[in-house]
């Protein structure tokens, strides 16, 4: 059974400060790997889909990397904001990637 | 393009009653996929329809069913209410097939069960 670990399980930064969120994995036969960020009592935004053959995407001030065979996943968001505040998940997608498991997610807070 | 759309936004229900959520998919996406959120259990697979089929099923009871109809807008149903069920119900919309896979949430359902 796949499981999904974030670390840390929530940060506090300042603003303008490059950070590292964390994702590991357990089985390494996945589809693909997505970020999200999800805002309080909404719902999730598609940041990064990572296929299970790519090592990198980037988009804007984040970059998400993939290693399969350690079972890993950074965000790295640079030149953080308070707009950047909000959990941030990682889902690894399954057979086709139709169904994701999740980890509990890094509640991040950037202060002005 | 329009987004993922789920109704209602909002539900109050009583244990023992059913409930019906919508979910209406990005437009010519065919696969939907349900999610529960809670703040114990996190978020988890509840099952996916891909053309009006289920091809994917989480570890839930079957009082969770859903359905998919012809132009790919899903239902899930839950059917004898009980206290646990209160959560944020998410859906997920893609084409679900060969690189197009990148999962796009709706708002979300959130269900009070009192």
């Amino acid at each position: 059974k796949q499981e999904v670990t974030q670390i840390p399980a929530a940060l506090s930064v300042p603003e303008g400060e490059n950070l590292v969120l964390n994702c590991s994995f357990t089985d390494s036969a996945i589809y693909n790997l997505q970020w999200f960020r999800q805002d309080p009592g909404k719902g999730l935004t598609s940041l990064l889909l990572i296929q299970s053959s790519q090592r990198e995407q980037t988009s804007g001030r984040l970059n998400a990397s993939l290693d399969k065979s350690s079972g890993r996943s950074t965000l790295y968001i640079a030149a953080s904001q308070p707009g950047d505040s909000a959990t941030y998940l990682c889902a690894v997608g399954e057979t086709s990637g139709s169904r994701l498991t999740f980890g509990e997610g890094t509640q991040l807070t950037v202060n002005p | 393009k329009a987004g993922v759309t789920q109704t209602p936004r909002y539900l109050i229900k009583t244990r023992g009653q059913q409930v019906t959520l919508s979910c209406s998919p990005i437009s010519g996406h065919r696969s939907v996929s349900w999610y529960q959120q809670t703040p114990g259990q996190g978020l988890q697979f509840l099952f996916e329809y891909f053309s009006e089929t289920q091809r994917n099923k989480g570890n839930f009871p079957g009082r969770f069913s859903g359905r998919q109809f012809s132009n790919s807008r899903s239902e899930m149903n839950v059917s004898t209410l009980e206290l646990g069920d209160s959560a944020l119900y998410l859906c997920a919309s893609s084409y679900g097939h060969k690189e197009h896979t990148e999962a796009f949430f709706g708002q979300g359902t959130r269900l009070t069960v009192v």
